[in-house]
């Protein structure tokens, strides 16, 4: 089945740590994004990548840094966790759909990220 | 400044009532506004689109509508149940760009009692 997976769903981790947040879709969209998102607040983009080699940093600043090796994997790190980086960080990705003339997004379950 | 408000920021409302959540946005131009669900400590999942033409679109128990003169929309829940506690927000993505950048809004968090 066709869809969007993020692990680890829940992540506590110590100031200073160096930690990856995965980020696997199995429908082949070229176009993925990761945001951010803190409790009673709005989405945030913080990345995005258009296609393999491809990866730009989005409207909201972050410290965290992204790959695009394969079509299907994109992956978040931050190399010195913080306890500012605690929040929420949902991975996407877009195909456009013709008969809509727009792009339809799909999003993971996300990651909520604790740093102590 | 391109933005998307809604409001009431929350609600809660008994089983089976029916209401109705607004989003009123600034973003120019205009290419589609969506409304999506969010279950707690999940991601957003859709549940309507439309374009500057549709001013309306059901899906089941959720009706959105769409003025696009006064830049406002509502979705409606047509008797309420238990699993439909969850955030609902209001996305609005502009034109003119291949991103198709997205505005979203803060959410309605929604509880339904029995």
């Amino acid at each position: 089945e066709a869809d969007i997976y993020q692990t680890p769903r829940y992540l506590v981790i110590g100031t200073g740590k160096k930690i990856t947040l995965e980020c696997s879709q199995t429908m082949g969209h070229d176009k993925m994004y990761w945001y951010q998102q803190d409790p009673g607040m709005e989405l945030h983009l913080i990345h995005y990548s258009y296609g393999v080699n491809s990866t730009e940093k989005g409207d909201l600043s972050s410290e965290s840094t992204v790959s695009r090796i394969r079509t299907e994997h994109f992956p978040l790190t931050l190399e010195s966790a913080r306890p500012s980086h605690t929040s929420q960080y949902l991975c996407a990705s877009s195909e456009f759909i013709p008969d809509r003339k727009n792009y339809g997004y799909t999003f993971g379950s996300g990651t909520r990220l604790t740093v102590v | 400044k391109n933005q998307v408000e809604q409001s009431p920021q929350s609600l809660i409302i008994l089983e089976g009532k029916n209401c109705t959540l607004q989003c009123n946005y600034t973003v120019s131009p205009f290419s589609n506004l969506r409304w999506y669900k969010q279950d707690t400590g999940r991601g957003p999942v859709s549940l309507t689109i439309m374009t500057f033409s549709e001013n309306t679109k059901s899906n089941g128990r959720y009706t959105a509508t769409l003025d696009a003169d006064t830049k406002q929309s509502s979705l409606h829940i047509t008797a309420s149940q238990l699993s439909d506690s969850a955030s609902y927000i209001c996305v609005v993505s502009d034109r003119g760009s291949t991103l198709g950048r997205l505005y979203f809004g803060r959410g309605t968090q929604l509880t339904v009692w029995p």
